[in-house]
C-alpha cells in the first residue's frame, strides 16, 4: 500500500495569515494527488487535482504543488469558512488511500 | 442536475448486512468510476471499492474484500453497496463518489453522495 502521511494534524493559522499543509507518500505517485476539503459534518469537497490544478469554483488563495513524493497545500490569507479538515488521496495505484487529515483551525 | 443520491440511514444488529444504494442522475453513468469510501466517528476518509460501468468491473480494497459487494443496475443507473458480518467497528458514514475515467471526465471525485450513516449496535 502507498502510505500517505500529511502533517501536522493540526494547524493554527490567524485570519489573513498562509497556511501550509504537507502531504508525502511513502513512494512516487507522479502527480495522481488531489485534495479535499471536509468541513464539519459536511461531505469532502473536491479542491485540488492533479496535484495543481483548482477544481472549479475554488477560490484562487488555494494553491498545490508538488509532484513525486512530497506534495503542498497552501491557503494565502486564510478565511474563516477555511476552517475544515483537509485531506490528500493518491490514485496512483489501484489501491487508494488518503492521508489522515490536516485540521485547519483559526487561531 | 448532476447528484448521487445515498438510501437513508440504518440501524444494524452485530453479524448482519446492510446495503446502501447510491443513484445517479445528470451525467453518462458509464463514463465514471463509482466508489464506495467510508468515515467512521471522527476518523479520516477510507477507500472501500470501486465499479467501473464500462467493463463491468467491481475492485474491492484488501480490507474488504470479503465482507464487501458492490453491485449496479445499469438500467436505474444505480449502485449498491453491501456489507456483510457487521461489527460496531462498521460505524460510520458511507459515501458514494463518482470519478472520471480520461483526462476529459477527470482523475478525481467531484461529485459525491450525501453519505449514509450506518449504526452498528446491539
Amino acid at each position: 500500500d502507498i502510505v500517505m502521511t500529511q502533517s501536522p494534524a493540526t494547524l493554527s493559522v490567524s485570519l489573513g495569515e498562509r497556511a501550509t499543509l504537507s502531504c508525502r507518500a511513502s513512494q512516487s505517485i507522479s502527480n495522481n494527488l488531489t485534495w479535499y476539503q471536509q468541513k464539519a459534518g459536511q461531505t469532502p469537497r473536491l479542491l485540488i487535482y492533479d496535484a495543481s490544478t483548482r477544481a472549479t469554483g475554488i477560490p484562487a488563495r488555494f494553491t498545490g504543488s508538488g509532484s513525486g513524493t512530497e506534495f503542498t497545500l497552501t491557503i494565502t490569507s486564510l478565511q474563516s469558512e477555511d476552517l475544515a479538515v483537509y485531506y490528500c488521496h493518491q490514485h496512483y495505484n489501484w489501491l487508494w488511500t488518503f492521508g489522515q487529515g490536516t485540521k485547519v483551525e483559526i487561531k | 442536475q448532476v447528484r448521487l443520491v445515498q438510501s437513508g440511514a440504518e440501524v444494524k444488529r452485530p453479524g448482519s448486512s446492510v446495503k446502501v444504494s447510491c443513484k445517479a442522475s445528470g451525467f453518462p453513468f458509464s463514463d465514471y468510476i463509482f466508489n464506495w469510501l467510508r468515515q467512521a466517528p471522527g476518523q479520516g476518509l477510507e477507500w472501500m471499492g470501486r465499479f467501473i460501468p464500462l467493463v463491468g468491473v467491481t475492485v474491492y480494497a484488501p480490507s474488504f474484500q470479503d465482507r464487501l459487494t458492490i453491485t449496479a443496475d445499469v438500467n436505474t443507473n444505480t449502485v449498491y453497496m453491501e456489507m456483510s458480518s457487521l461489527r460496531s467497528a462498521d460505524t460510520a458514514v458511507y459515501y458514494c463518489a463518482r470519478f472520471g475515467v480520461d483526462e476529459y471526465t477527470g482523475y478525481y471525485m467531484d461529485v459525491w453522495g450525501k453519505g449514509t450513516t450506518v449504526t452498528v449496535s446491539s
